[in-house]
């Protein structure tokens, strides 16, 4: 069984930073693209980022591309985000996310989130 | 971006009601339409990628239809625990982007 629990989501003051992680199992993880996905309080979906197999391709959001950084560590079976300049609307819940592995981007397992606040 | 419009925002049904969800990309984007269930407090549930490939595990009574810039998703006869928001998604080009939700509801 696919299992993905994200860590790290605290408040944290306009300006700071953040690092949010992903633990994967139940699957070969070094063979998926893995996505962040987050949703503001009683908001919809928004795609943050997504990372292939091997950490050689990356893609932003233009709303976190120069302040977040998508990485993975395929021998610890893990996803990471870290976050910097942090903005009030970067509050949210962020889903860690396994890709289907068809071609498109469309994910099949989902953690259940880990929630980010940034207030003063 | 590639901005997805679904409508309706809302809708409201009854259990057995056959319901369509549409979805417009502003650009043409083939096939890369992918379709996911929200109950609340739950992460988001993959129906349909690919425009029409259902999901394994997913009742036969969800269905997408589409191509280009106009999408579909119908569910044949409402059951009790269909009633979530819906979400498109495009996946033809980064930055990946989602519909705003159309959340169903019980008439």
């Amino acid at each position: 069984e696919v299992q993905l629990v994200e860590s790290g989501g605290v408040v944290v003051q306009p300006g700071g930073s953040l690092r949010l992680s992903c633990a994967a199992s139940g699957f070969t993880f070094d063979d998926y693209t893995m996505h962040w996905v987050r949703q503001a309080p009683g908001k919809g979906l928004e795609w943050v980022s997504l990372i292939s197999w091997d950490g050689g391709s990356t893609y932003y959001a233009d709303s976190v591309r120069g302040r977040f950084t998508i990485s993975r560590d395929n021998n610890k079976n893990s996803l990471y985000l870290q976050m910097k300049s942090l903005r009030t609307e970067d509050t949210a819940l962020y889903y860690c996310a396994k890709d289907l592995g068809s071609s498109g981007w469309s994910m099949d397992d989902w953690g259940q989130g880990t929630l980010v606040t940034v207030s003063s | 971006d590639i901005q997805m419009t679904q409508s309706p925002s809302s809708l409201s049904a009854s259990v057995g009601d056959r319901v369509t969800i549409t979805c417009r990309a502003s650009e043409t984007i083939s096939i890369y339409s992918n379709w996911y269930q929200q109950k609340p407090g739950k992460a988001p549930k993959l129906l349909i990628y690919g425009a029409f490939n259902l999901q394994s595990g997913v009742p036969s009574r969800f269905s997408g239809t589409g191509s280009g810039t106009d999408f579909t998703l119908t569910i044949s006869s409402l059951q009790p625990e269909d009633f979530a928001t819906y979400y498109c998604q495009q996946s033809f080009k980064t930055p990946s982007t989602f519909g705003q939700g159309t959340r169903l509801e019980i008439k």
